[in-house]
């Protein structure tokens, strides 16, 4: 693929269960970063990964959020015991450190909806 | 905590007039990106910019850095309805991460 792609496109899910949203970022990337985007509002990082390691963890909100990555090329970002206020669109970037100045390439969302 | 505040946060003109949003902070970044993100999309790189005072064209938008490397701004000349979307600028601080600005909703209006 020429993109970085996510799943699902859209989530609706019960308050209280689990998901999961996949990010498949463009090959050879070594960068991936997730975000949040609640409605009308921009980026609020959530946790970058360079390869299989996660330098920084900072913006996750709490411990009900966890993110993986295996193979340095597709990231898994778990909420578990979802809340309302989850709900947001969860957007993946990734990055090539041998591009110019760690210029990101988005994904078009998760839009997660917490019922 | 690095901060990049935009300005306006939301602005709604007539189509063929001229606009400019700034994007200012108080930290040095190394570099500073401008994204557009249209509904429903995720936001696409418009453009990088990296040595204090440097302006770049894309047809009818205009960036330029600060001197100090601490703001930026985006002028549209002419603008046209497909210029709506939400405008996002981020600096690169050389810790591999992005700081985020707080974004300009533009609204173009035939």
């Amino acid at each position: 693929g020429a993109g970085v792609s996510q799943s699902p496109s859209n989530k609706v899910t019960e308050k209280g269960k689990d998901v999961e949203l996949r990010c498949d970022p463009i090959s050879g990337h070594t960068a991936l970063y997730w975000y949040r985007q609640r409605l009308g509002q921009g980026l609020e990082f959530l946790i970058y990964f360079q390869g299989n390691s996660a330098p920084d963890k900072s913006g996750l909100p709490s411990d009900r959020f966890s993110a993986e990555r295996t193979g340095e090329s597709v990231s898994t970002l778990t909420i578990q015991r979802t809340q309302q206020e989850d709900s947001a669109v969860y957007l993946c970037a990734s990055s090539s450190i041998a591009g110019v100045s760690y210029e990101q390439y988005f994904g078009p969302g998760t839009r997660l909806t917490v019922t | 905590t690095q901060l990049l505040e935009q300005s306006p946060q939301f602005l709604s003109i007539q189509e063929g007039e001229n606009l400019t949003v700034y994007c200012n902070s108080s930290s040095v970044f190394s570099s500073l990106q401008w994204y557009r993100q249209e509904p429903g999309e995720g936001p696409v790189l418009l453009v990088t910019v990296v040595t204090g005072g440097e302006v770049k064209k894309l047809k009818r938008l205009t960036f330029q850095f600060g001197d100090a490397r601490k703001d930026s701004s985006l002028h549209i000349t002419a603008a046209q309805p497909g210029d709506t979307g939400l405008y996002l600028c981020a600096g690169e601080a050389g810790n591999e991460k992005l700081t985020f600005g707080t974004g300009t909703r533009l609204t173009i209006i035939p």
